[in-house]
């Protein structure tokens, strides 16, 4: 069974710096998804950003970015210039593809402070 | 364009009580995939509704069922409710077999089985 383990339950980061949250994930496959979901207190989950597993280039979206790294499954989020609407908390998800493989499976979270 | 919405917003049930819970997936979207998030914890999948029938389960008991609408609408509905059953409930949508695996995520009904 796939497993995703992000480590770090909370991170604090001072407004316009840089921070980077970790992920790893555990899978016997070759082809996946990755994915990073923010989750403020309005509770809504909202989707950052996606990675597929096939492409060696690194997701950005704007100030957020990816490190991929599949040999150590690790896949880690950094948000640049961090603003007070990025305090939420931060979820790493992974999932198999589209259809019927397309359901997720989340970490526990990390709880994401900015600092003014 | 209209996102995904549930309903209600919040719910308070007993213990053995039976609860219903809706989702109307993102405009154009044909899958309705639904999760359960304990306090604090990452959201659990809990089934997933494709063409009316559901295509996959997570390990969730058989009192938690669901129902897809022919306009891709969905239910989970929860028999015999437990204290455990307290949680946030997700709604996901997302289109079918095509290229997209991303879900969309409504806003959630927060459920409280006292």
């Amino acid at each position: 069974a796939q497993t995703v383990t992000q480590s770090q339950p909370e991170m604090s980061v001072q407004e316009a710096e840089t921070v980077t949250l970790s992920c790893t994930y555990d899978t016997s496959e070759s082809d996946y998804y990755l994915f990073w979901y923010k989750q403020p207190p309005s509770r809504q989950m909202i989707l950052v950003i996606r990675q597929e597993a096939y492409k060696q280039q690194n997701a950005t979206e704007n100030r957020f970015s990816v490190n991929f790294q599949k040999a150590a499954k690790s896949f880690s989020l950094k948000i640049s210039d961090s603003q007070l609407g990025d305090a939420a908390m931060y979820f790493c998800a992974y999932s198999l593809g589209t259809g019927a493989n397309s359901k997720l499976t989340f970490g526990k979270g990390i709880t994401l402070s900015v600092r003014p | 364009d209209a996102g995904v919405t549930q309903s209600p917003t919040h719910l308070i049930k007993t213990r053995g009580q039976q609860v219903t819970l809706r989702c109307s997936p993102k405009s154009g979207h044909d899958t309705v995939s639904w999760y359960q998030q304990a306090l604090g914890q990452g959201p659990q999948f809990i089934f997933q509704y494709y063409e009316e029938e559901e295509r996959q389960r997570g390990n969730f008991p058989d009192r938690f069922s669901g129902h897809q609408f022919p306009n891709y609408s969905s239910e989970l509905n929860v028999n015999a409710l437990l204290l455990g059953d307290s949680a946030l409930y997700l709604c996901a949508s997302s289109l079918g077999d095509y290229d997209t695996d991303t879900q969309y995520f409504g806003p959630g009904t927060r459920l409280t089985v006292l």
